[in-house]
């Protein structure tokens, strides 16, 4: 079955590093999403992507970075990990229709000490 | 820019009763669609319904309505004849930027009492 992946689904990491999250979809959806989550806020949407080499910012993306170099990944990297980014991540895909539900992985909690 | 905001931080709904969770909208675009998804506590996402622009008729799944009001900027769910299952958190969101952009809103906690 086609499906959508996320790498790793809890991560502890220290102010100040590099962290890269992944997300691999099989169903060769042209868009993906990348959200956080945190209380009261909602889902906030961080990058996202129309297809290959084509990135865009959503309403949070300062201290994110995506690349889109195929169809199936759109890694999420922080590139200066601060406590602000602590929160769960979702990373969504659709077809690009104008019907087209956004499928969801299982989220990545991410700790930044 | 594309909004959406939900106004009820939390619900509460007798068993078998029906609720109405409220979502408005704001967009230029004119051509949009409108999404409601379900997160239970266990976290994941589960899409419940959509509804284009331009659908003249409400959308309907089961026991979830979509209540449609264009003009009004507004897109609630119903959801008849609750279930203690149904107990959750609701996101509404909207499809836009020539439907490559999702935004969602700040959510519902639904919580269904026996």
């Amino acid at each position: 079955d086609a499906e959508i992946t996320q790498s790793p689904r809890h991560k502890i990491t220290e102010t100040g590093r590099q962290v890269t999250l992944a997300c691999h979809q099989t169903w060769n959806h042209n868009n993906m999403f990348w959200y956080r989550q945190d209380l009261g806020h909602g889902l906030r949407l961080i990058h996202y992507s129309y297809g290959v080499h084509d990135t865009n910012k959503g309403e949070v993306s300062d201290g994110y970075s995506v690349s889109r170099s195929n169809t199936e990944d759109l890694p999420l990297t922080l590139e200066s990990a601060a406590s602000s980014q602590t929160s769960v991540y979702f990373c969504a895909s659709r077809v690009a229709l104008n019907t087209g539900e956004l499928f969801f992985g299982e989220g990545s909690r991410l700790t930044v000490l | 820019a594309q909004k959406i905001t939900q106004t009820q931080p939390g619900m509460f709904v007798q068993e078998k009763e029906a609720v109405t969770l409220d979502c408005t909208y704001d967009t230029s675009d004119q051509s949009y669609g409108l999404f409601w998804y379900k997160q239970p506590s266990s976290g994941e996402m589960i899409f419940l319904i959509y509804q284009g622009s331009y659908d003249e008729q409400n959308a309907t799944e089961g026991r979830y309505s979509l209540n449609f009001q264009k003009a009004r900027k507004s897109a609630n769910l119903v959801i008849s004849a609750s279930q203690l299952g149904d107990s959750a958190m609701y996101f509404c969101a909207i499809l836009s930027g020539g439907y490559q952009k999702v935004t969602f809103g700040t959510g519902t906690k639904l919580q269904v009492i026996p």
